[in-house]
């Protein structure tokens, strides 16, 4: 079956440094790749997503490009803030169905 | 625009009892979804309700869960005689009706049981 597999962490920064956050995937047909994202306390939030291939999904300065040929998804910012710590979900679905399918969530530390 | 309700937020619950899950999905949300987060797992997906109809429970376990999601009042996710093994953070999504697609679904804080 779908599955998301993504890097294990904790991953810890230092404010502005550069973060990667490894994530791939094996689907059947072209699923659509997001990232969410969880604050301590909270529930999950839709970060981005990317509906196809060659699709960038960015916002809040966090990018993920959809690479059909590696099928990946990495999860990238230029310069992290403290403010960013947090878990974050790698997930797939497809059209034509009603589930989410999570990876196993990386949690960020970012220190001052 | 309140978002998606979960109620508790904590609950502790000896082995046998039973456990109930509140969702209040948001303001205008016909489908609600429930996930359930093991310990050091990502969110697996257990049911999907619609008003007084359930669509898909291929994620449910067969035995002790029951999902419900009434024409009025909160979706129930009900656990009997609990295990420690449903100890869990466990997770309601809404989404509107129209256009609906699974990257609209929008998450409650989620209900951590324990299970003593």
């Amino acid at each position: 079956g779908d599955s998301v597999t993504q890097m294990e962490g904790p991953v810890t920064l230092s404010e502005e440094a550069f973060l990667t956050i490894n994530c791939t995937y094996t689907a059947t047909g072209y699923p659509s790749l997001f990232w969410y994202v969880q604050y301590p306390g909270e529930g999950l939030q839709l970060l981005l997503k990317a509906t196809k291939a060659d699709d960038k999904g960015s916002n809040k300065g966090f990018e993920a490009t959809y690479r059909k040929e590696t099928t990946s998804f990495h999860l990238e910012k230029g310069s992290v803030q403290v403010s960013d710590s947090a878990v974050y979900f790698c997930a797939l679905s497809h059209a034509s169905d009603d589930k989410i399918i999570f990876g196993k969530g990386t949690r960020l530390h970012i220190l001052p | 625009n309140a978002g998606v309700m979960q109620n508790p937020r904590h609950l502790v619950r000896r082995r046998g009892q039973e456990a109930r899950l509140r969702c209040s999905p948001m303001k205008g949300h016909s489908h609600v979804y429930w996930y359930r987060q093991l310990p050091e797992e990502g969110l697996k997906f257990m049911v999907y309700l619609q008003k007084e109809n359930i669509i898909d429970e291929s994620g449910m376990p067969k035995e002790r869960f029951s999902a419900e999601f009434p024409k009025e009042g909160p979706s129930i996710l009900r656990i009997q005689q609990v295990v420690r093994g449903d100890s869990a953070a466990y997770f309601c999504a809404s989404s509107p009706p129209v256009n609906r697609r699974s990257y609209e679904q929008y998450f409650g804080p989620g209900t951590r049981l324990t299970v003593t």
